[in-house]
């Protein structure tokens, strides 16, 4: 299973928009409803941050949405804060009953 | 509180062997889905196993054969057993809670395994 395309870097000023992409395939981002995405901070665990393609946990800004067209997904974060600077990750159910990971994207705050 | 802690990990030599182990408090954990998800020091996540409520395994094909995932509900804990280690399996090894749709909602801080000789 190969991991999930992401963005290797996106920037954005404070209070812009900026939108991480996951493309995949049809056997995991494309044929489930299944995307989750995470933030990591250095040194940290990761913390889910959008599950099931577009939910929020509760406790997570609505800053952050989650979508999907085909076999991509995305995170949008809006209103960018010094706070949201951190690594983003992907994950996707697959047709083989695994899970499988984006490479990461590294969000920099200017 | 709601909490996973890893233990276990370790230096150990190419070849050598490791338990890792995580403990569950404030939920029960025989109730979900467990997972082992490992992170090489500057690079991206990778899942490595799953245990299912029943006590099913799953593993991706990069560790299927070399690690062995089980669980003890009554200590409301699981278990990685990593064999035939080699220096690419150096990483920190997290231990998450899964939905039943895969989001892993809790992690442990993980635990640190060094592969060297």
């Amino acid at each position: 299973q190969s991991a999930l395309t992401q963005p290797a870097s996106v920037s954005g000023s404070p209070g812009q928009s900026i939108t991480i992409s996951c493309t995949g395939t049809s056997s995991d981002v494309g044929g489930f409803k299944y995307v989750s995405w995470y933030q990591q901070h250095p040194g940290k665990a990761p913390k889910l941050m959008i599950y099931e393609v577009n939910n929020r946990p509760s406790g997570v800004s609505n800053r952050f949405s989650g979508s999907k067209s085909g076999n991509t997904a995305s995170l949008t974060i809006s209103g960018l804060q010094a706070e949201d600077e951190a690594d983003y990750y992907c994950s996707s159910f697959t047709s083989s009953s695994t899970l499988v990971f984006g490479g990461g994207t590294k969000l920099t705050v200017l | 509180e709601v909490q996973l802690v890893e233990s276990g990990g370790g230096l150990v030599q190419p070849g050598g062997s490791l338990r890792l182990s995580c403990a569950a408090s404030g939920f029960s954990l025989s109730s979900y889905d467990m997972h082992w998800v490992r992170q090489p020091i500057g690079k991206g996540l990778e899942w490595v196993s799953a245990i299912g409520s029943a006590g099913d395994p799953y593993y991706p094909g990069s560790v299927e054969g070399r690690f062995i995932i089980s669980r003890e509900n009554a200590k409301n804990s699981f278990y990685l057993q990593v064999n035939s280690l080699r220096v690419g399996d150096t990483a920190v090894y997290f231990c998450a809670r899964s939905t039943a749709t895969g989001a892993f909602d809790i992690w442990g801080p993980g635990t640190m395994v060094t592969v060297s000789s």
